[in-house]
């Protein structure tokens, strides 16, 4: 059974430049969620989105933003670039939205993105 | 605002010993409560998670112990053994709302042979 694929592994963006992120979930996970790992603040969640709708988002500003298609696969997009939005983006799916004792989330293995 | 205090940081236990790591909550809406383990390279996996109507539970050499008037969890590593070594990461979540979870910092935990 594959897991949830996160394209690319690894970006290198000037700042201000604007980066897409995809990632496809596990067959049959209608839920996806995008969380920015960094050192200084850990994993942080981005937003959520469920049947092509954004169910919530974190404390990011607007440059951050998503979207889900029909097939549950989901991108992340990050518009104007900033030295601090180097970070490790994950993405995780589930059956449906959030984490319960019923399901759970599984995380990708993530895009290192470096902003230069 | 929400949030979950994990430590320590970093924690050094010898092969065999006991590893403890402690999580502290804010937020009484929170419900749910999972452990994540993660390797370099890799993302979080689920470990093992418990929910605040019980004050411990146990799979195989990981155990969460629940403390709800303190507001307080931690996860304990029975034997704990050099494949162990992994970053860990508790988290919150109050399940049925949609703001994802809430993660401590992490505890980069190095058991040594």
């Amino acid at each position: 059974k594959a897991g949830v694929t996160q394209t690319p592994r690894y970006l290198i963006k000037t700042r201000g430049q604007q980066v897409t992120l995809s990632c496809s979930p596990i067959s049959g996970h209608r839920s996806v969620s995008w969380y920015q790992q960094t050192p200084g603040q850990g994993l942080q969640f981005l937003f959520e989105y469920f049947s092509e709708t954004q169910r919530n988002k974190g404390n990011f500003p607007g440059r951050f933003s998503g979207r889900q298609f029909s097939n549950s696969r989901s991108e992340m997009n990050v518009s104007t670039l900033e030295l601090g939005d180097s970070a490790l983006y994950l993405c995780a799916s589930s059956l449906e939205p959030g984490v319960s004792p019923n399901y759970g989330y599984t995380f990708g293995s993530g895009t290192r993105l470096t902003v230069v | 605002q929400q949030q979950v205090k994990q430590s320590p940081q970093s924690l050094i236990v010898q092969k065999g010993g006991i590893s403890i790591i402690n999580c502290a909550y804010e937020n009484t809406a929170f419900d749910y409560f999972p452990w994540y383990q993660q390797f370099p390279g890799k993302g979080p996996a689920l470990l093992i998670a418990i929910r605040p109507d019980v004050s411990e539970k146990k799979e195989g050499r990981f155990t969460i112990s629940f403390n709800k008037s303190a507001k307080q969890f931690s996860l304990h590593i029975m034997d704990s053994q050099p494949g162990d070594s992994a970053t860990y990461f508790c988290a919150a979540i109050l399940t049925g709302g949609a703001d994802g979870l809430t993660f401590g910092k992490g505890t980069h935990l190095i058991i040594q042979p």
